[in-house]
């Protein structure tokens, strides 16, 4: 079965500043897809990035980058000039391609933005 | 604004009772699921819905859940004789290329 693990609770990063968020998974498939999704106070899930397993290079999305390294199975995300907006909880989530699959989510990061 | 619109947004109910959750997507897809999220906690799979058949669905979808799609369009989820731990934010959610929409989410709270 398909694992994700965030070992970061919480984060906390000032404003203007670089953090990383970290996610490491466990599976056998070869093809898949990784997301990094935020979730504000509304608690609505919003998508930030995503990552084809088959492609090599890593995704950026404006000031979101991955670090994807699909040997290790670790897929860290950096958000780069922290703004107050960017404070929210990130869960880490796999997709496998195959017909139906779920999503399978980390216990996220809770991420804070100081000035 | 999300692809995926969800009804209502806030549900209060008494413990014991049976609400039912909607999904209106704005496209016709055949892939849907249902998420749970306890306050806190992760987000969790429910089930699979695919043509109008459930494919898969977790140890958490016992007999008190059902999913429907009545109208072709609306995707509804049925939760029977609430309980307390019912209590969570509720997500339908459908596949596109290359990724996940979610809905706005339906937080449903038993008293």
């Amino acid at each position: 079965a398909q694992t994700v693990t965030q070992s970061q609770p919480e984060m906390s990063v000032q404003e203007a500043e670089t953090v990383t968020l970290s996610c490491t998974y466990d599976t056998s498939e070869s093809d898949y897809y990784l997301f990094w999704y935020k979730q504000p106070p509304s608690r609505q899930m919003i998508l930030v990035i995503r990552q084809e397993a088959y492609k090599q290079q890593n995704a950026t999305e404006n000031r979101f980058s991955v670090n994807f390294q699909k040997a290790a199975k670790s897929f860290s995300l950096k958000i780069s000039d922290s703004q107050l907006g960017d404070a929210a909880m990130y869960f880490c989530a796999y997709f496998y391609t195959g017909t139906a699959s779920k999503l399978t989510f980390g216990t996220g990061t809770r991420l804070q933005v100081t000035l | 604004e999300p692809e995926v619109t969800q009804t209502p947004s806030h549900q209060v109910t008494q413990m014991g009772q049976e609400v039912i959750l909607r999904c209106v997507p704005i496209s016709n897809h055949l892939y849907f699921y249902w998420y749970r999220q306890i306050l806190g906690q992760k987000v969790e799979f429910l089930v699979s819905f695919y043509n109008n058949e459930i494919s898969e669905k977790s140890e958490i979808f016992d007999d008190q859940f059902s999913v429907e799609r009545p109208d072709g369009s609306n995707f509804t989820l049925k939760i029977r004789s609430t309980k307390l731990e019912d209590s969570a934010m509720y997500f339908c959610a459908r596949v596109t290329v290359g990724g996940y929409t979610f809905g706005s989410g339906t937080r449903l709270t038993v008293v």
